[in-house]
C-alpha cells in the first residue's frame, strides 16, 4: 500500500514568491491535515480536513496561506506572498476517523515538504 | 485546556540498556494517546497508542508505554536500546470527547534519543 505522497520535497525561493505544496493522503483516508514543524519543535496543525470540508483552519494564517481539498483526496497548500519566517518543513498526514468518538485512529505522514525562504 | 508535556529535552542511554522517554498530559476527560517516532530528514511515523483496555501498550520496533491515570503518564520503554533508536520522540494527547476544534491532537515538543555504542 502506498504511503502518503507529498511533492515536491524540497522548495527554495525568494520572499514575496508564491509557494504550492500538494499532497496525496492514503487511499480511502477521509481526515487529512497539514502541519508546519520548525526545527527541534513538534508539528503545528495548520488545517484539518473530512473528506472535502475544512473543519478545523483555526491555525491557518488566512491572510497568505490557503489550502484545497476539493474532491476530497489529494489537497493543495499554498503561500501567497511568501515570508522569510515561512522556512520549515510542510507535512502532511491522513487518518481513517470513523465511529464515535472520534479520533482513535493514528495519523500517517508523507515525508514532508523543506521550504526555504530567502 | 489540553496539554502534554516531554519533561526531557535529550535523552541519552547506552546501547543495550534500557531507555526511557517521558510523557505526561492534562486533558478534562478521558485520553487518546500516542507516540510517534521522528528519524533523521524522514517523516514522523507511528508507534503506539493507547485508546482503552491494558494499560501497558506494545508497538513498533519493541517499544512500550504503560498508562497511568492517577500520574497523568504514558512513559514510552524499551528493556534494551538500539543505536538504531536515536531519533526524535513526540508524544501526543486527544480528549476523546471534545468535539470539534478541540479534537485536535495536541503535541508535546519531542524528545531527541541519542543511543551511544
Amino acid at each position: 500500500e502506498a504511503g502518503v505522497v507529498q511533492s515536491p520535497r524540497y522548495k527554495i525561493i525568494e520572499k514575496k514568491q508564491p509557494v504550492a505544496f500538494w499532497c496525496n493522503p492514503i487511499s480511502g483516508h477521509n481526515t487529512l491535515y497539514w502541519y508546519r514543524q520548525n526545527l527541534g519543535q513538534g508539528p503545528e496543525l495548520l488545517i484539518r480536513y473530512e473528506n472535502e470540508e475544512a473543519v478545523d483552519d483555526s491555525q491557518l494564517p488566512k491572510d497568505r496561506f490557503s489550502a484545497e481539498r476539493l474532491k476530497g483526496v489529494d489537497s493543495t497548500l499554498k503561500i501567497q506572498p511568501a515570508e522569510l519566517g515561512d522556512s520549515a518543513v510542510y507535512l502532511c498526514a491522513s487518518s481513517l476517523d470513523f465511529g464515535q468518538p472520534r479520533g482513535h485512529n493514528e495519523q500517517f505522514f508523507g515525508p514532508g515538504t523543506r521550504l526555504t525562504v530567502l | 485546556a489540553q496539554s502534554v508535556a516531554q519533561p526531557e529535552d535529550q535523552v541519552n542511554v547506552a546501547e543495550g540498556n534500557p531507555l526511557t522517554v517521558k510523557c505526561t498530559y492534562s486533558v478534562s476527560g478521558n485520553p487518546y494517546l500516542f507516540w510517534y517516532v521522528q528519524y533523521p530528514n524522514r517523516g514522523l511515523q507511528f508507534l503506539l497508542k493507547y485508546i482503552t483496555g491494558d494499560n501497558l501498550v506494545k508497538g513498533s520496533y519493541g517499544f512500550e508505554a504503560e498508562f497511568n491515570k492517577s500520574q497523568t503518564s504514558f512513559h514510552l520503554k524499551k528493556p534494551s536500546a538500539l543505536v538504531s533508536d536515536s531519533a526524535l520522540y513526540f508524544c501526543a494527547v486527544r480528549d476523546i470527547y471534545n468535539a470539534g476544534n478541540n479534537r485536535k491532537l495536541i503535541w508535546g515538543l519531542g524528545t531527541s534519543l541519542a543511543v551511544n555504542p
